[in-house]
């Protein structure tokens, strides 16, 4: 399959263990936050999002938190699968002069430990 | 099933050959783009197309063309491949309202192109 980086930082869980993976952003204008998966060979997909008036969002199995002073976002997975390995990266939106711009993060490659 | 496909998957070329990736979606959805991405760095928009016949440079528009001619398919070209045009690439689409649209948009699979 597809690699999508040859030096991601890399975090190990046992399967049934919590997940956790952040993000740093960078536009403290940014109104709006995305979660995405990527599994090898295939492209990426939503996971979870969460608009900046929020702190927290949680969905199956998943939470995202955000913190705006430090502008960091992380993303929780509870009960982490074999399923679950994957790179997991952020995306931060932010409108300006009419313009929407998206800026994608580097990623963290999670493995999940049978 | 909702999706977007890409073609080729993978694809080694040489220097200057023109080659043309398909993309094709299933979803009627206005939105459609074309990324890049390499190691260490973030997916970088290439160039995007907000409706037929509208297609607007994205941040990384050298050396690519698209054109829009049908709602469906947006195709990459390259005119005069170079080296450093080597990597992973991906189509999406979406429907075209601004930010919370990005959680309807789906990934093509990718195209894996390499340039010798």
């Amino acid at each position: 399959g597809e690699s999508v980086g040859l030096h991601l930082p890399t975090l190990s869980v046992q399967e049934g263990d919590n997940s956790i993976i952040n993000c740093a952003y960078s536009n403290s204008a940014s109104d709006y936050f995305i979660w995405y998966k990527q599994e090898s060979g295939k492209g990426p997909q939503f996971i979870i999002d969460i608009r900046s008036n929020m702190d927290k969002r949680q969905g199956q199995r998943v939470t995202v938190l955000l913190n705006k002073t430090v502008k960091h976002l992380s993303l929780q997975i509870a009960a982490t699968q074999p399923g679950d390995s994957a790179v997991y990266f952020c995306a931060e939106n932010v409108v300006s002069g009419g313009y929407q711009k998206v800026t994608f993060g580097t990623g963290t490659k999670l493995q999940v430990i049978p | 099933e909702a999706q977007v496909t890409q073609n080729p998957r993978y694809l080694i070329t040489v220097t200057g050959k023109k080659l043309t990736v398909t993309c094709s979606q299933n979803m009627n959805h206005e939105y459609m783009s074309w990324y890049r991405q390499d190691p260490g760095l973030g997916l970088r928009q290439i160039y995007y197309s907000m409706n037929v016949e509208v297609t607007d440079k994205g941040d990384v528009p050298e050396g690519y063309k698209v054109s829009r001619k049908e709602k469906r398919n947006f195709p990459l070209i390259l005119e005069s491949p170079s080296p450093n045009q080597t990597s992973l690439y991906f189509c999406a689409s979406r429907p075209r309202a601004p930010g919370t649209g990005l959680r309807e948009q789906y990934f093509g699979p990718g195209t894996r192109l390499t340039v010798t």
